[in-house]
């Protein structure tokens, strides 16, 4: 089993439409990164948290520290937003990562 | 502009050769890593360095090699050694190289390397 583990691999939906991308982790972390990896390869930081919740634009991350359990929404999902959405924790010196969750918005 | 270069984006090699690939950070920071990607696996951790001239193996380290004589450059070295060297290679950094815990990554946009 890995030790973080994303649902669903893969995620078709309409434009405009509420998407929710699930991360759960086995390990103890001191932080949990969301990042975007767009169809090129280059990978983006987009958010890091350790308790609560954070939003930045249309983006929306949660994490619930006692379940071990963090989520991506995405509101009013675009096109744009097609790309993989990898979930990563970090310890003391390094990062786990998720497989990702391959997502494809269709206008 | 800061930011993490690699180079080239496509690299195509033989058999049998070693390869380096370039990473080059311009964000001060003390902290690099470099990865493989394969598909449906997560980034794995092949090598990381906290501070120059030091560095230490990730966990598939065997049939690569680094160096790290400059803060801003981090080169991977594939041997001919690697059984299966075929995959995409990403280079991330952080700051604060003895801390990183709490620190956001910054990645390059990763070499892809075929070994025909």
């Amino acid at each position: 089993k890995n030790e973080v583990e994303q649902s669903p691999q893969n995620l078709t939906a309409q434009e405009g439409e509420f998407i929710t991308i699930n991360c759960s982790y086995s390990v103890g972390i001191s932080a949990l990164h969301w990042l975007q990896q767009h169809p090129g390869g280059g990978i983006v930081s987009l958010f890091m948290l350790s308790s609560g919740k954070k939003k930045h634009g249309r983006l929306i991350a949660t994490i619930n520290i006692q379940e071990k359990h963090s989520s991506l929404h995405i509101t009013a999902s675009h096109p744009r937003d097609s790309a993989v959405y990898i979930c990563a924790v970090s310890g003391t010196y390094k990062y786990i990562f998720g497989t990702g969750t391959r997502l494809k918005v269709l206008a | 502009d800061g930011g993490i270069t690699q180079s080239p984006k496509y690299l195509f090699r033989k058999e049998g050769q070693n390869v380096t690939l370039s990473c080059e950070q311009n964000l001060n920071h003390d902290a690099m890593y470099w990865y493989r990607q394969d598909p449906g696996q997560g980034l794995r951790l092949i090598y990381y360095s906290q501070i120059v001239n030091d560095f230490q193996k990730g966990d598939i380290a065997e049939g690569y090699s680094v160096s790290r004589e400059k803060k801003e450059s981090f080169p991977l070295t594939v041997t001919s050694a690697q059984k299966n060297p075929t995959a995409f290679y990403l280079c991330a950094s952080t700051p604060g190289g003895t801390s990183i815990t709490y620190n956001e990554q910054f990645f390059g946009p990763g070499t892809r390397l075929t070994v025909l």
